[in-house]
């Protein structure tokens, strides 16, 4: 199957800080990526979607300065969290997408990066 | 908005019992998929639901899609240990698209 990577799995950094994550479609290209926020034992949320090339979209109360997302390719998409703060620790996973029919994705998604702001 | 609930929140069986988790959409959708999240791992996609009344097997597992695309199933039969993780729904409609909170399921041997 489809296989998604996302790096780091780990990162520490201290508040003020930026961090970024690469998410990377490795036997594929993605024509969108999304990337979702994940709290403990809850459920995945949406953060943005992304599509090689343009703009991202972002969901209603995401901070779109706070959390920058590029696009370079099919196969890249990363996540800045800038000037991180404790509350931005969480679980982020990004999944890509390929378009299965007229409007069916599947999605893989990446194995997550556990992010801890201290 | 789109509202996406899925129920049960918890389903603790034995192993050999069924389970059953439903998703139920305010808003009629355009596909519906399954997703299983072992502890600790990420979302690993099952199956996409796209017909209205469409039910499909993997094994175990029954996938159902309601006639009005509005709610969908997942069915296991005779649980084993290895089903242990939280089923997500996930339900589009258009471009828009939004996770249940997801079945977090235990099996005892």
């Amino acid at each position: 199957g489809a296989v998604v990577s996302q790096h780091p799995s780990r990162v520490i950094c201290k508040s003020g800080t930026s961090v970024k994550i690469e998410c990377r479609s490795l036997d594929f290209q993605a024509t969108t990526m999304f990337w979702y926020r994940q709290f403990p034992k809850q459920s995945l949320m949406l953060m943005a979607t992304s599509n090689e090339g343009s703009k991202a979209t972002y969901e209603q109360g995401v901070e779109k300065d706070k959390f920058l997302i590029n696009h370079a390719s099919l196969t890249l998409s990363t996540l800045t969290v800038t000037s991180a703060h404790p509350e931005d620790s969480s679980f982020y996973i990004c999944s890509a997408a390929t378009r299965t029919g007229t409007s069916v994705y599947e999605q893989y998604f990446g194995p997550g990066t556990r992010l801890t702001v201290t | 908005g789109q509202q996406v609930m899925q129920i049960p929140q918890y389903q603790h069986v034995q192993e050999g019992e069924d389970f059953t988790t439903y998703c139920n959409s305010s808003t009629t959708l355009s596909n519906i998929q399954w997703y299983k999240q072992r502890p600790g791992g990420h979302p690993v996609f099952l199956i996409q639901l796209v017909k209205s009344g469409e039910v499909k097997k993997q094994k175990r597992l029954t996938f159902q899609f309601g006639e009005a695309k509005k709610n969908s199933s997942l069915h296991i039969t005779a649980t084993q240990t290895t089903d242990v993780g939280t089923y997500f729904c996930a339900a589009r409609r258009g471009y828009d698209m939004r996770f249940g909170a997801g079945t977090r399921l235990t099996v005892k041997p």
